[in-house]
């Protein structure tokens, strides 16, 4: 079974820090996802990842597969990105999700 | 596209009525559907994956009896909790995996579940 293991738990920064959420992972993987979750709870996908790295918009994610390691940035920072970031990973298409604990992450203005 | 519903949003029942969550893929067949469990402040749990046409596959600890799933078709699954109970309160949420497609799972808005 995948250990998921995420760091910060709790994250908060000023408006316009650059800012960054590892995971961890010990088991070889398929692919990674990095999840959004707002306070009402509903889920959204914010990128897969299986090597390298993905940009979309304010947001990277990078991926080691050897290091089994990834990491979520957002640069440039707003209030509007206080959510919870969630990592989890699969072991392939068919295959349901190993879910880190999250990230708590309160951007001030 | 990729826009998965779920049915009811919001559920407060009595303590040992049944209710059913459904699930639906609106824009695109799912050969498979994963169901997920999140108690408060605690990470999402895989409960069930399920497969059209076929039994749900349950994960250690989640009585299949109890939580009930069926996938009728491509665009649809059901999750019934039986005679629940307040230890069941939670927040389900429900995932689709497109026929085909890659790694990518969508997911549901979610149902919060309240057992009084």
């Amino acid at each position: 079974k995948n250990e998921v293991e995420q760091s910060p738990q709790n994250l908060t920064a000023q408006e316009g820090e650059f800012i960054t959420i590892n995971c961890s992972y010990s088991v070889g993987i398929s692919a990674l996802h990095w999840l959004q979750q707002h306070p009402g709870g509903g889920i959204v996908s914010l990128f897969m990842l299986s090597s390298g790295k993905k940009k979309h918009g304010r947001l990277i994610a990078t991926i080691n597969i050897q290091e089994k390691h990834s990491s979520l940035h957002i640069t440039a920072s707003h209030p509007r990105d206080s959510a919870v970031y969630i990592c989890a990973v699969s072991g392939g298409g068919a295959d349901g999700l190993t879910f880190g604990k999250g990230t708590h992450l309160i951007i001030q203005p | 596209g990729a826009v998965v519903s779920q049915h009811p949003s919001r559920v407060i029942c009595k303590s040992g009525t049944s209710v059913k969550i459904e699930c639906r893929s609106l824009d695109f067949q799912a050969t498979t559907m994963f169901w997920y469990r999140q108690f408060p402040k605690q990470s999402l749990m895989l409960m069930a994956t399920s497969n059209e046409g076929s039994k749900a596959t349950y994960e250690q600890g989640v009585e299949k009896d109890k939580f009930l799933i069926n996938h009728a078709s491509l665009t649809l699954s059901t999750l019934t909790v039986t005679s629940a109970h307040p230890e069941d309160s939670s927040f389900y949420i429900c995932s689709a995996h497109r026929a085909g497609g890659t790694d990518t799972q969508y997911f549901g808005p979610g149902t919060r579940l309240t057992v009084l």
